[in-house]
């Protein structure tokens, strides 16, 4: 069956960075994308980017280009996100979820990741 | 601000009919857009509820629907039941944010 585990919750200080994995398992890596989504307490959804699991194409969210890279390595099929110089309100729960067209939404989501950003 | 508006709530008491509107513009769900929805229980990570406009994955109730017209989509919920209290998002694409993903803020579903 198919599934993504995420990483453990993660506690940074503002001006750090934060790198969330998400393993997938149970399809072939390279036919999907994965789409990664944010959620701040009491909020809610905020789409942060999409990488292709085939070629690492990726597509930004305008408010946070330049602070998120996504990657993944298809040795392991896993996707990373990686968001710098962290700010408090970028404490949040981070999802990632399958995503292969435009037709089909995001079918399958990892389980989530807390990240607090405090001092 | 979402670039899909949701009515922030909406309330049914068991087994009526509700429904959650969801309106974008000319360039996401006007422009020909899939229109999905997902349901978030408490502590949980959404799932996938309507794919596609009016597709339910399998194991989805048919007492989920969705619809689109012009520049807004609809989720209807019928037979409404206690367990389906929770968080409800749409979300589609949108032609003016090159590809990007974009949701609405949510609508919380309060079964009275």
């Amino acid at each position: 069956q198919v599934q993504l585990l995420q990483s453990g919750a993660e506690v940074k200080k503002p001006g750090a960075s934060v790198k969330v994995s998400c393993k997938a398992s149970g399809y072939t890596f390279t036919s999907y994308g994965i789409t990664w989504v944010r959620q701040a307490p009491g909020q809610g959804l905020e789409w942060m980017g999409w990488i292709s699991g085939y070629n690492g194409n990726t597509i930004y969210a305008q408010n946070l280009q330049g602070r998120v890279t996504l990657t993944t390595d298809t040795s392991t099929s896993t996707a990373y996100m990686d968001l710098r110089n962290l700010r408090s309100d970028d404490t949040a729960v981070y999802y990632c979820a399958r995503d292969l067209l435009s037709s089909r939404g995001f079918d399958y989501w990892g389980q989530g990741t807390l990240v607090t950003v405090s001092s | 601000q979402s670039v899909l508006t949701q009515p922030p709530s909406v309330s049914g008491a068991p087994g009526q009919r509700v429904t959650i509107s969801c309106t974008g513009s000319s360039s996401n769900i006007g422009a020909g857009y899939d229109v999905h929805w997902y349901q978030q229980l408490p502590g949980t990570a959404p799932k996938l509820l309507i794919y596609g406009t009016a597709n339910r994955p399998s194991g989805v109730p048919d007492r989920f629907s969705g619809s689109k017209s012009g520049t807004s989509a609809s989720l209807a919920i019928t037979g409404l039941q206690a367990e389906d209290e929770a968080d409800y998002y749409c979300q589609s694409y949108d032609s003016s944010l090159s590809g990007s993903r974009v949701f609405g803020g949510g609508t919380k579903l309060t079964v009275l």
